[in-house]
């Protein structure tokens, strides 16, 4: 089952602007995690907030996180050519039997112009 | 430098015919999963271990089966009864939750396993 749905789809932008992804989930959640996806390649984790944290920052990312909304947006500042790939959202349920079951959503496909 | 090695890149199905995906990791992690992922979709969980010798099944776990005799190692095997395995395969591993207060870890994945069906 999906939880974390993302938004939009799919996103074009000009190098040097900012770049802003939703993600929004159906359950309650112990953390939300951001990973990045380069074409044919396996996933990246980004970052990690958790459920009493509001706002987290890495360097170009900023994650924002509102549990009574159920969402949280990812932030990218001044992108590069680079930053071009999939991000999806990643939410987690209860420990299930003391293992980590990530719920992963169906991603938003960033393309970066130069 | 530590990670996880998915082997081959690609990999051709005949029909009626078992094919093993192969998952290396030297990063130590207890934890190693596999997930599915078809054309413009997230990642669906096939199956998961904890340690070494204990697996679940996950979200999509019919067609599919593994073993985890090592700690470093956990292949899939796409069996017969797996009627569309077209698909990208992805292995992923992390340190165990309880390993660090209960906290979450990040999962670390190979570049994937590309299977087609001839």
């Amino acid at each position: 089952s999906q939880q974390g749905e993302e938004d939009p789809q799919a996103l074009s932008i000009q190098e040097g602007e900012n770049a802003t992804m939703n993600c929004s989930y159906k359950t309650s959640i112990n953390n939300l995690q951001w990973y990045r996806q380069n074409s044919g390649r396996g996933l990246v984790h980004l970052i990690l907030i958790r459920s009493n944290e509001r706002e987290k920052h890495s360097g170009r990312l900023r994650v924002t996180l509102d549990t009574s909304k159920k969402s949280s947006s990812l932030l990218i500042t001044a992108s590069r050519a680079a930053d071009t790939a999939s991000y999806f959202c990643a939410t987690d349920p209860p420990l299930f039997q003391g293992a980590q079951k990530l719920v992963f959503g169906q991603g938003t496909r960033l393309t970066i112009n130069p | 430098d530590g990670g996880i090695t998915q082997s081959p890149k690609y990999l051709f199905r005949k029909e009626g015919q078992n094919v093993t995906l192969s998952c290396e990791q030297n990063l130590n992690h207890d934890a190693m999963y596999w997930y599915r992922q078809d054309p413009g979709q997230g990642l669906r969980l096939i199956y998961y271990s904890q340690i070494v010798n204990d697996f679940q099944k996950g979200d999509i776990a019919e067609g599919y089966s593994v073993s985890r005799e090592k700690k470093e190692s956990f292949p899939l095997t796409v069996t017969s009864a797996q009627k569309n395995p077209t698909a990208f395969y992805l292995c992923a591993s992390s340190r165990r939750p309880w390993a660090a207060q209960g906290a979450y870890q990040p999962q670390h994945f190979g570049d994937g396993t590309r299977l087609s069906i001839l």
